[in-house]
């Protein structure tokens, strides 16, 4: 199985929105509506931020949304903030019980 | 509040067995509402998935490790277990468990332990 597609990386000013891609195909991202997305600050382990494409856990700021349109899934971080800069992670289920992940994009904020 | 901790050895030889264990706290690991996986990370890469297992003991492996990987639960520990068989150099990474919501076909984790780190080396 093919990990999904990710920028290495992303960057923006505070205060601005960015948006990090995660491309898949029908298997997995176009073909079910469980794409999530995990926040990981430098030596700590990811954070769940999104789940089933644009759901946020319960304490996740509203600044933080999710959106897929075909095989591709997007997270959008709108009012940037220092503490936005880490790395982002998708992930989706794949079919058969399997799960793949991408391969992570570093959020820059300038 | 639960916690999640990994603990086992360090240092692995290249083709022996890579065996951790994730101590579950705060939680009853026998909850009908959760499973637990295994997930990691190569140092500077992306996540990788390895396998979730129910309390009930039913798996779920990633395809491309199937053939070496076994992850089993001990209840009356509250512990579920990760062995990686014959292993190279490729499989050193920070090893994750990590806990999701079992409702339909979710896969997401919502809760993570500290991660370990285990080197493949002679």
């Amino acid at each position: 199985q093919s990990a999904l597609t990710q920028p290495p990386s992303a960057s923006g000013s505070p205060g601005q929105s960015v948006t990090i891609s995660c491309t898949g195909t029908s298997n997995d991202v176009g073909g079910y509506n469980y794409v999530s997305w995990y926040q990981q600050h430098p030596g700590k382990a990811p954070k769940l931020m999104i789940y089933e494409v644009s759901k946020r856990p319960s304490g996740v700021p509203d600044r933080f949304s999710g959106s897929k349109s075909g095989n591709t899934a997007s997270l959008t971080v709108s009012g940037l903030r220092a503490e936005d800069e880490a790395d982002y992670h998708c992930s989706s289920y794949a079919g058969i019980n399997n799960l793949v992940f991408g391969g992570g994009t570093k959020l820059t904020v300038l | 509040q639960l916690q999640l901790q990994e603990s086992g050895p360090r240092l692995v030889k290249p083709s022996e067995t890579l065996s951790l264990i994730c101590s579950v706290s705060g939680g009853n690991i026998a909850s009908t509402n959760y499973y637990w996986g295994w997930i990691r990370q190569p140092p500077g890469k992306g996540l990788e998935w390895i396998g979730n297992i129910y309390y009930t003991g039913s798996t779920y492996y990633n395809p491309s490790l199937k053939s070496r990987v076994t992850i089993s639960v001990d209840t009356s520990k509250n512990q579920f277990s990760l062995k990686l068989s014959s292993v190279t150099a490729a499989d050193t990474a920070i090893y994750y468990c990590a806990r999701g919501p079992r409702l339909g076909i979710r896969r997401d984790f919502d809760s993570w332990g500290q991660g370990t780190l285990v080197t493949v080396s002679s």
